[in-house]
This record gives C-alpha cells, structure tokens and sequence, in this order.
C-alpha cells in the first residue's frame, strides 16, 4: 500500500517568512511524528501525535514551532518567522500502534532559509 | 537518560569485505526496543529491523546479521560480503517500551558507509 508522504519535497523560503508542511501518513496508522534532521546528524524528535492530540511536544524547538493533526490523518508542522537554523530535512513518521512499535517514515521536506 | 551512540562516524570498504557497524545504548527501562534503519542518497529512512529486549536472540537476513547483548547494552549491525549498494547512512535508534506509551525514536548520529568497488 501506499507509505507516508509528504509535502512540498524541497522548500526554500526567506528568513522571517512562515512555512508550514505538511504530512500524509499511512492510512490506518494512529501515531504519526515528526523530527529534524540537520545536515550531517541523525535526527531529533519534534512532535508526536496519537489521533488528534498531542501528548508530547517536548521536542519542539521554540513557540515558533507549531503542529496540528486533523481527521487522524494528515498533520501540518508549522514554522513561524523562520531562522536560518531552522534549515534541515523535516521528516514525519507514522505507526499502527496497534499492531507494531515500528515506524515508518516518508521521504522528507528539505527546508532552506535563505 | 536515553541515549544511543555510534562511535563510529565513517567506515569506508572494499567490495565483497564484511564490515560491522556498532551501536552502544543507555536507557534506565527494562523494556525497550532497539531499531536499524537505512538511509540512502536518496535520504528516505528505510526500516531494517527491530529488536525488542526481551528477544536476545541473534537475527540473519541474507548480507545482514544483527547481535544484541544486554550485557554490554549494545546492538551491532553486520553487512557480510558487502555491495556497492549498500553505501548509506545506518543509524541505530532505541524505544522505550512503555515510557508514557509514545514510543519516540533517540536516534545516535549515524554511521556513514562507503563500499568502493
């Protein structure tokens, strides 16, 4: 079936500007995440979803970091007054709790703040 | 604290040699699960394998060989007779079971693997 997607692929913006992307995950999967990969690290966790709500956002950066999940499904990470720092891949991830403690992750949204 | 580390930041090889990439962990919990995942050029992240720690049996796939010893909090990852496709970035990652339930990945920094022909 159809894996995680998400979108745009690549967006580059101005510093200051606002983003958001946005995350498809599989469908059926209750947990979704998000983190961030910096160029040449491993990843950090952002955000976690199970349904609608978020029990843990204790990985967003700053309150300019914000994420919302509508309908169990698609999820927006928005990035308000962006900084250069916030460039690096955003990847979102989602799971079936039910059956498996595996996630599974979509292609990514590289993220430049020029 | 969570942690997870691999020391071990490049390994470049030969086609065909076997090369093992190592992954230390710390965690304060009994049950956990410990993950590899693959991540090509191409950047997707691609699930290997899943260990959870009531499982130390050792785990073959093919080329791949995982071993897993909670004595020494560690999950080693073995590429046997390597390919040029295997050149990627492995990263190690470790979940707690039932920490709050929410099962978010630590991930180490990565080993990045260069197999020339």
């Amino acid at each position: 079936g159809a894996g995680v997607s998400q979108s745009p692929s690549n967006k580059v913006t101005e510093k200051g500007k606002d983003v958001e992307l946005r995350c498809d995950p599989i469908s059926g999967h209750t947990a979704l995440y998000w983190y961030r990969q910096r160029l040449g690290q491993g990843l950090e966790f952002l955000i976690y979803f199970q349904g609608n709500s978020a029990p843990d956002k204790s990985g967003l950066p700053s309150d300019r970091f914000s994420a919302e999940r509508t309908g169990e499904s698609v999820s927006t990470l928005t990035i308000q007054r962006t900084q250069q720092e916030d460039s690096a891949v955003y990847l979102c991830a989602s799971r079936d709790r039910a059956s498996t403690d595996t996630q599974y992750f979509g292609p990514g949204t590289r993220l430049t703040v020029l | 604290a969570q942690k997870v580390t691999q020391a071990q930041t490049e390994i470049s090889v030969v086609e065909k040699e076997d090369v093992t990439l190592d992954c230390v962990y710390e965690t304060r919990d009994t049950t956990y699960y410990l993950f590899w995942y693959k991540q090509p050029p191409s950047g997707e992240l691609v699930f290997l394998i899943r260990r959870n720690s009531f499982d130390e049996q050792n785990e073959i796939s093919g080329r791949y060989s995982w071993n897993f010893q909670k004595s020494t909090s560690s999950f080693n990852f073995t590429i046997t007779a390597s390919q040029v496709v295997d050149s990627a970035v492995y990263f190690c990652a470790l979940s707690e079971g039932f920490s709050g339930g929410y099962n978010k990945l630590i991930f180490g920094a990565g080993t990045r693997l260069a197999v020339h022909p």
